[in-house]
């Protein structure tokens, strides 16, 4: 059974700080990774996808990078801003399944 | 295009009433899927669907139901509402998962 695990569970820097998630997963065997950003009471909204095939994906300020071997995959938020702060959830992909990791609940101080 | 759509956002049931969370989207994807979401517990997948008249379980099936007759709609059933099943539920669909997965915004359900 796959297990995705996140860690930091929280963080908080100040504005314009680089920051890394990170992200592992048990069973190498996936089809995708992606990442998710949630706001308090609300949905998911995708960030970033991520094939099997691939090394990792950019847009604007995020950059997130999968390594299937090891089982890791890091999103990386550079020139963090306040509109930032939201929790960060990854999730792999493994025959039909979505799995979920806890989440990092990031607070970026202005 | 309106997506995934769930209703209603928040819900309070008392203990043994049964409803149904309604999910529609209008992207023409055969997967749906219905996750639970509980305070530092990640979401949960509860049932999947790969296509209209199809369903399969998930991680946590047990106290629901659902059904797939059309390719737009994922309705998913509770039976006898328990407190255990306090929590907020995503509605989601894709075209194919290799390219990733549209969310809902939510219900909240309460159990009292």
């Amino acid at each position: 059974k796959q297990e995705v695990t996140q860690i930091p569970a929280a963080l908080s820097v100040p504005e314009g700080e680089n920051l890394v998630l990170n992200c592992s997963f048990t069973d190498s065997a996936i089809y995708n990774l992606q990442w998710f950003r949630q706001d308090p009471g609300k949905g998911l909204t995708s960030l970033l996808l991520i094939q099997s095939s691939q090394r990792e994906q950019t847009s604007g300020r995020l950059n997130a990078s999968l390594d299937k071997s090891s089982g890791r995959s890091t999103l990386y938020i550079a020139a963090s801003q306040p509109g930032d702060s939201a929790t960060y959830l990854c999730a792999v992909v493994t025959g039909n399944q979505f799995y979920f990791g806890t989440g990092t609940s990031l607070t970026v101080i202005p | 295009n309106a997506g995934v759509t769930q209703t209603p956002k928040f819900r309070i049931l008392k203990i043994g009433q049964s409803m149904t969370l309604q999910c529609a989207q209008d992207m023409n994807h055969n997967y749906m899927y219905w996750y639970r979401q509980d305070p530092g517990m990640g979401l949960k997948l509860i049932y999947y669907s790969v296509g209209a008249g199809i369903t399969d379980k998930g991680e946590v099936p047990n106290g629901y139901n659902v059904s797939r007759s059309t390719t737009e709609d994922f309705p998913l059933r509770l039976e006898l509402a328990a407190p255990s099943q306090t929590s907020v539920y995503f509605c989601a669909s894709s075209h194919d998962p290799d390219y990733g997965y549209t969310f809902g915004s939510g219900t909240r359900l309460t159990v009292v």
